[in-house]
C-alpha cells in the first residue's frame, strides 16, 4: 500500500465548474500536507499547504483536512483551462520537519471548454 | 525568486557509464533532495542532505549515490547506469522554518539506453 493514495484520473472537468480532488495517506504521525501543481514537463509548483483540519481557502482553491479520517482534498473552483495539469497530494513523513514529503502519483484534471 | 538549477536538462547515457547530475540553489537552504519520479509512482525520494558533507538515504537509494561538498550544490551520481534508472530527476531544496516551502529544479531526463 502506497503511503499517499490519489486517484489517477483522467478527471474531466467543464470550464467553469468545481475540480474535486481526494488524497488518502496511511502514516498517522504526518504532520503537513501539500498540493502541488504539476504541467506536463515541468516541475511541480508548490498551491497551498494544510496542517490543521478543516477548510483553508486560497484564491480559487480550497484545501480540507480530516486527519481523523487520513483524507485530505483540493477544491478548484471556477475551473480553468489552464488548470489542466496533474495535482499532486504530499504528506509529511510522520513528524519530520526536515522537508522530506512523500508523494502520491497524482490526479490528472483535464478543464473542457 | 529561489531559483534551483539543474544544469542537464536531457541527457542519454549509455547502460554502464557514470552520471553525474548537478543542481545548484541560490538561497543559502540548509535542506536539498533528489526525487525521481516515474508514471504511476509519484515522486520517490532518493537522498537528502541537511548540511555540507552530510547525507541520508531517501526511499530507493540503491544504485545512486550523492555529493555535497558545498551547502549550494548538490549532485547525484549513478556509479553505473542501467535502464532502469531511465527517469525524470528532481532536485529540490528547504530552508528550515520557511513554511514549509519546498523549492524545485526544472528536473532532468535521463534515458540510460
Amino acid at each position: 500500500q502506497k503511503e499517499v493514495e490519489q486517484n489517477s484520473g483522467p478527471l474531466s472537468v467543464p470550464e467553469g465548474a468545481i475540480a474535486s480532488l481526494n488524497c488518502t495517506y496511511s502514516d498517522r504521525g504526518s504532520q503537513s500536507f501539500f498540493w502541488y501543481r504539476q504541467y506536463s514537463g515541468k516541475s511541480p509548483e508548490l498551491i497551498m499547504f494544510i496542517y490543521s483540519n478543516g477548510d483553508k481557502e486560497d484564491g480559487r482553491f480550497t484545501a480540507q483536512l480530516n486527519k481523523a479520517s487520513q483524507y485530505v482534498s483540493l477544491l478548484i473552483r471556477d475551473s480553468q483551462p489552464s488548470d489542466s495539469a496533474t495535482y499532486l497530494c504530499a504528506a509529511t513523513k510522520g513528524t519530520d520537519s526536515w522537508g522530506k514529503l512523500q508523494f502520491g502519483a497524482g490526479t490528472q484534471v483535464v478543464v473542457t471548454p | 525568486d529561489v531559483k534551483v538549477t539543474q544544469s542537464s536538462r536531457y541527457l542519454v547515457k549509455r547502460t554502464g557509464e557514470k552520471v553525474f547530475l548537478e543542481c545548484v540553489q541560490d538561497m543559502d537552504h540548509e535542506n536539498m533532495f533528489w526525487y525521481r519520479q516515474d508514471p504511476g509512482l509519484g515522486l520517490r525520494l532518493i537522498y537528502f542532505s541537511y548540511d555540507v558533507k552530510m547525507k541520508e538515504k531517501g526511499d530507493i537509494p540503491e544504485g545512486y549515490s550523492v555529493s555535497r561538498e558545498k551547502k549550494e550544490r548538490f549532485s547525484l551520481i549513478l556509479e553505473s547506469a542501467s535502464t532502469n534508472q531511465t527517469s525524470m530527476y528532481l532536485c529540490a531544496s528547504y530552508r528550515l522554518g520557511s513554511g514549509n516551502t519546498i523549492y524545485f529544479g526544472e528536473g532532468s531526463w535521463l534515458t540510460v539506453v
